[in-house]
């Protein structure tokens, strides 16, 4: 299946400051999709990002996909207590996930 | 309408013994995946299946892990001689368009899994 590097691993930032995570693939990518997992929860669809070059927001959060559509960051501005939790990437059709990014936020 | 349910919640089993696990997909999503998640860890693939299509079984990670999907809709995923490395939870989810050699992939649903737990 497709392998892609997630970094970094974990990420602790103090409320209000910003957050980025990268999903890494040595080959190109169909798409890709972004999921969060909250703490004792199971991962939930953030967006699915298709075309080169591609960003989507929503709200404080900012997906890209790269030109060459081997990477993809999801950036948090101006964090807050409620985006605590691992941010996943997941590629192509067989959805293989990467490592994920656990993100906790300190008040 | 209902989600993807996983039954049952929690299983705590003695080592050698076989487990089954049932995911219930989304009515009408034509695939459904497995996946295992470590405490703390990421989510590991494990089989995937496509309509009537053979499934992709490449993520088992050994010959006692199998799993079926009847008529299209419930799965089953059976460990046989449970070890303890096989702790995990288990997820399951399901979509309603996947492996059509287009770009776009319907977003995956995920049931609340199964904590298994070897003794």
């Amino acid at each position: 299946g497709q392998q892609v590097m997630q970094i970094p691993q974990y990420q602790h930032v103090q409320e209000g400051e910003d957050f980025t995570t990268y999903c890494n693939s040595s080959t190109t990518l169909s798409n890709i999709q972004w999921y969060k997992q909250r703490p004792g929860g199971h991962p939930v669809f953030l967006i699915q990002l298709v075309k080169s070059g591609e960003v989507k927001k929503q709200k404080r959060l900012t997906f890209q996909f790269g030109e060459a559509k081997k990477n993809s960051s999801l950036h948090i501005t101006a964090t807050q207590t409620t985006d605590v939790g691992t941010y996943f990437c997941a590629v192509n059709n067989d959805m293989r996930f990467g490592a994920g990014t656990r993100l906790t936020v300190k008040p | 309408g209902a989600g993807v349910s996983q039954s049952p919640s929690n299983k705590v089993t003695e080592k050698g013994k076989d487990v089954e696990l049932r995911c219930d997909p989304i009515s009408g999503h034509t695939a459904l995946y497995w996946y295992r998640q470590s405490l703390g860890q990421g989510l590991e693939f494990l089989i995937y299946f496509q309509g009537n299509s053979a499934p992709d079984k490449s993520g088992l990670p050994s010959d006692r892990f199998s799993a079926e999907r009847t008529g299209g809709s419930v799965s089953t995923l059976t460990i046989q001689r449970t070890q303890q490395e096989d702790s995990a939870v288990y997820l399951c989810a399901s979509s309603s368009l996947a492996g059509t050699g287009s770009s776009y992939n319907s977003p995956l649903h995920f049931g609340n899994g199964t904590r298994l737990t070897v003794t």
